[in-house]
């Protein structure tokens, strides 16, 4: 039972362009969620995070937004460039608050 | 070094061998995380430390699985009578305290049985 829900397996976009990648959650005990970057042979890097408190967080060209009626997420970059081209994984922890629960990772390639 | 360090990068074993795969947490980090990730999908969890004890290890698959902290520094997962079903990229991780927050990830051992 996949509890954090990534639906698109890929996504390209133009350099310059908005890359928007999403993730529902099913588990309404999350109450915080993470954004992962991961570059091949690489372990998963921190990107950014958002409180169930909260709807948006933003850092920089990176914006997170949070819709907790719907169990959705999702993770705006702006403008794409090509070193943002990875896999990013949407993660969620809730309760306990020490464990994460992924989802299945978004391969975004950004083309020059 | 200053961030997660999994030894070693790669492990090829036999079937039915024991293996040990390492992890140097970022120092004064007192919360250490093992993941596994499967071709094609996310890391899944399998064990937690906050300190020397193991406070949730409900993720690790089988007996065949264990992990150690003695220290509450480095962490060994040991895998006995592998299996070819263990074959997957094992990430170590490691927080401050183990509380909401970002977990920073090692690069991970790439273990394959053949």
């Amino acid at each position: 039972d996949q509890q954090v829900k990534q639906n698109s397996p890929s996504l390209s976009v133009q350099e310059g362009r908005i890359s928007i990648l999403n993730c529902d959650y099913t588990n309404s005990m999350f109450d915080y969620f993470l954004w992962y970057k991961k570059y091949p042979a690489e372990g998963p890097t921190f990107l950014i995070s958002i409180s169930s408190i909260k709807d948006k967080n933003e850092d920089g060209r990176f914006t997170v937004f949070l819709n907790k009626s719907a169990k959705h997420l999702s993770l705006h970059i702006v403008p794409s460039q090509p070193g943002d081209s990875a896999v990013y994984f949407c993660a969620a922890s809730g309760g306990s608050n020490y464990k994460l629960t992924f989802g299945k990772g978004t391969l975004l390639t950004v083309n020059p | 070094g200053a961030g997660v360090s999994q030894t070693p990068s790669n492990k090829v074993t036999e079937k039915g061998k024991y293996v040990e795969l390492r992890c140097d947490p970022i120092s004064g980090h007192t919360a250490l995380y093992w993941y596994r990730q499967s071709l094609g999908q996310g890391p899944e969890f399998l064990i937690y430390f906050q300190g020397t004890g193991a406070a949730d290890d409900s993720g690790l698959p089988n007996d065949r699985f264990f992990a150690v902290r003695p220290e509450g520094s480095v962490s060994t997962l040991k895998i006995q009578r592998t299996e070819r079903g263990d074959s997957a990229v094992y990430l170590c991780a490691s927080s401050l305290m183990g509380g909401p927050g970002e977990a920073f990830f090692g690069q991970g051992t790439r273990l394959t049985v053949v």
